[in-house]
């Protein structure tokens, strides 16, 4: 069954620390996999997208890494910030079948002061 | 420009009430969808229109109807809808439904979404 599955579900974080989000998926075969923030109530934003051939992908603080070997992947976040309180959702798309995105549950990040 | 508007950003209804929600993009993007999210999961699909044609209907309820007036508007229409419909409605847009050179999903950019609260 294709899945994607992301931990930890929530995390807390003081500002000016660094986290780590994980992604791990089951998706087959697997075409790319992005990374998306998503503040509460709001649509999500693409932060970072790689293919298969991509080992890493960088946005400003965020890097994205992927392991497509182990199907693993993680969203390292640099001097967090307040803002960066928001839901990290890991999407994979597969090729040939762009129908449907396959979401993973996301994390809850919250950054405190 | 490089954004997904969506109108209106709140709405409450009752259930025998008939309303729209609305989407519109000008990026010349020619994939467009509505997505359902309850609270803390996943964006769920509903409906995908490529080159103002339904494309991908995910068994959605007719209480839920999309319409397409052209390749830059997304409607979804609502009427006599439940209490458990209540959620963010979330309208994305990507250039197509996957790149022809690269054969890989585009990346789909996202509106603010509409909150909705069925009473």
């Amino acid at each position: 069954k294709n899945q994607v599955e992301q931990s930890p579900q929530s995390l807390i974080i003081l500002e000016g620390k660094n986290c780590t989000l994980q992604c791990n998926y089951t998706v087959s075969p697997f075409s790319n996999l992005r990374w998306y923030k998503q503040d509460t109530g709001r649509g999500p934003v693409s932060l970072t997208i790689m293919t298969f051939s991509e080992n890493t992908k960088s946005n400003g603080r965020y890097t994205a890494t992927l392991d497509a070997d182990t199907k693993q992947s993680s969203l390292h976040i640099t001097a967090s910030q307040l803002s960066d309180s928001a839901s990290y959702i890991c999407v994979v798309s597969r090729p040939y079948n762009t129908d449907k995105l396959i979401f993973g549950t996301g994390t809850r990040l919250q950054v405190f002061p | 420009d490089t954004e997904v508007t969506q109108t209106p950003k709140h709405l409450v209804m009752g259930m025998t009430n008939k309303k729209s929600l609305k989407c519109e993009q000008h990026m010349g993007h020619r994939a467009m969808y509505w997505y359902k999210q309850k609270a803390k999961k996943p964006p769920e699909l509903m409906f995908v229109y490529s080159y103002e044609k339904l494309s991908i209907n995910e068994s959605v309820p007719s209480r839920f109807s999309p319409e397409c007036p052209n390749s830059s508007l997304l409607n979804l229409h609502l009427h006599a809808l439940q209490p458990e419909d209540s959620a963010l409605y979330l309208c994305a847009s990507s250039q197509d439904f996957f790149s022809q050179f690269t054969m890989v999903a585009d990346t789909q950019y996202f509106g603010p979404g509409t909150r909705l609260t069925v009473l």
